[in-house]
């Protein structure tokens, strides 16, 4: 069963405009949650992450939410460029050195 | 910097033939794993290490097998290819014990099995 859920599979965003990626989850061991950027051909790189302590962490353009009652977070990019097109995973840990991952949401930033 | 390296961006092998792919970190790193990424299934995880000659299986090890000799390395075996085994394959490694399980990937190896 999938434990973390990323709907709506595309999102088309003008240049300059906010990206909001959202990820729901089912596990309430979860304590840990990241997301991941990917471009074609190349492997997954790290973007952010926070920790179920908090309910928000900020770096640069990219800030992450979380709602730990309703088992969601959201990635909000802006001012979303035209190199943010790729395709982002939302992953979460219960500390046990693995990690669970959504099955991507693709962004299209229109210049 | 955490650098994780996979010996092949492409490669194309034959149904029934032998692959190896290997996968290389220079961190220093206890956890290494195994994913295959598909269009519309995400990253699913076929094998992991935790630690040299260790090995567990992820979800979908079905058709495939291990080996961890060296810590740094961490090597996917496909017995006998088959075409259902064409995909995108990613290597990452991460830190025993930390704080968030952040795991750091490779560049991928694409593999079409004909």
């Amino acid at each position: 069963d999938q434990q973390v859920k990323q709907n709506s599979p595309s999102l088309s965003v003008q240049e300059g405009r906010i990206s909001i990626l959202n990820c729901d989850y089912t596990n309430s061991m979860f304590d840990y949650f990241l997301w991941y950027k990917k471009y074609p051909a190349e492997g997954p790189t790290f973007l952010i992450s926070i920790s179920s302590i908090k309910d928000k962490n900020e770096d640069g353009r990219f800030t992450v939410f979380l709602n730990k009652s309703a088992k969601h977070l959201s990635l909000h990019i802006v001012p979303s460029q035209p190199g943010d097109s790729a395709v982002y995973f939302c992953a979460a840990s219960a500390r046990n050195n693995r990690l669970a991952f959504g099955k991507g949401n693709q962004v299209v930033v229109i210049p | 910097d955490v650098k994780v390296t996979q010996s092949s961006r492409y490669l194309v092998k034959r149904t029934g033939e032998k692959v190896f792919l290997e996968c290389v970190q220079d961190m220093d790193h206890e956890n290494m794993f195994w994913y295959r990424q598909d269009p519309g299934l995400g990253l699913r995880l076929i094998y992991f290490s935790y630690d040299v000659k260790m090995k567990e299986k992820g979800d979908i090890p079905e058709g495939y097998s291990v080996s961890r000799e060296k810590k740094e390395r961490f090597s996917l075996i496909l017995e006998s290819a088959s075409t259902n085994q064409t995909s995108m394959y990613l290597c990452a490694s991460s830190l025993r014990g930390t704080r968030s399980d952040t795991q750091y990937f490779g560049p991928g190896t694409r593999l079409t099995v004909l």
